[in-house]
């Protein structure tokens, strides 16, 4: 079965800074794809960025960017240049086959002004 | 184009009563997934549907939740006899379907229905 653990309940940034968000996970698979989903207040969740575990190059989305070490199971979400909107709840998530995703229990990230 | 809607916004029902929880996927897109939020257990997956079949429901919590899909579009998650266990943040989700080459696509989540079970 696969697993998914973000290890901090809570982070917080100042505004225009950088922070990075921790996520390790566990899957006998050896195709299978990784992804950051933010949920803010409104509950909406969103994805933020995805990454191909046969894919050695890190996925970047504009300020959005991860650290994929596959050998360490380990794929950490960097946000640079860090905005009031960037407060949210962050989801780690996996899926692999049939798609269903398997999630992180969340960091909640706030920003401070 | 429009996303993923649900409905109800937010469901109070007292303990015992049947709801029923309904999901637009964005159009063409022929998965579509149902995911539970709770405090306790995080998200969780319910069930999958590729065009009206299931073919995983394994994250059903009990025969008390079924759901069913019809014409590849709209999905109902129904709630028998309900619990205050119950009470979550159900979300659904939708994506096009994986390629022939194994590509997963990701999936777009709609708002959620709140449902509190008193």
């Amino acid at each position: 079965a696969q697993t998914v653990t973000q290890s901090q309940p809570e982070m917080s940034v100042q505004e225009a800074e950088t922070v990075t968000l921790s996520c390790t996970y566990d899957t006998s698979e050896s195709d299978y794809y990784l992804f950051w989903y933010k949920q803010p207040p409104s509950r909406q969740m969103i994805l933020v960025i995805r990454q191909e575990a046969y894919k050695q190059q890190n996925a970047t989305e504009n300020r959005f960017s991860v650290n994929f070490q596959k050998a360490a199971k380990s794929f950490s979400l960097k946000i640079s240049d860090s905005q009031l909107g960037d407060a949210a709840m962050y989801f780690c998530a996996t899926a692999q086959g049939a798609q269903k995703l398997v999630f992180g229990q969340g960091t909640r990230l706030t920003i401070n002004p | 184009g429009a996303g993923v809607s649900q409905s109800p916004s937010n469901k109070v029902t007292e303990k015992g009563k049947d709801v029923e929880l309904r999901c637009d996927p964005i159009s063409g897109h022929t998965a579509l997934y149902w995911y539970r939020q709770s405090l306790g257990q995080g998200l969780e997956f319910l069930i999958y549907f590729q065009g009206n079949s299931a073919p995983d429901k394994s994250g059903l919590p009990s025969d008390r939740f079924s759901a069913e899909r019809t014409g590849g579009s709209v999905s109902t998650l129904t709630i028998q006899r309900t619990q205050q266990e119950d009470s979550a943040v159900y979300l659904c989700a939708s994506s096009l379907m994986t390629t022939n080459l194994g590509t997963i696509r990701p999936q777009y989540f709609g708002p959620g229905t709140r449902l509190l079970v008193l």
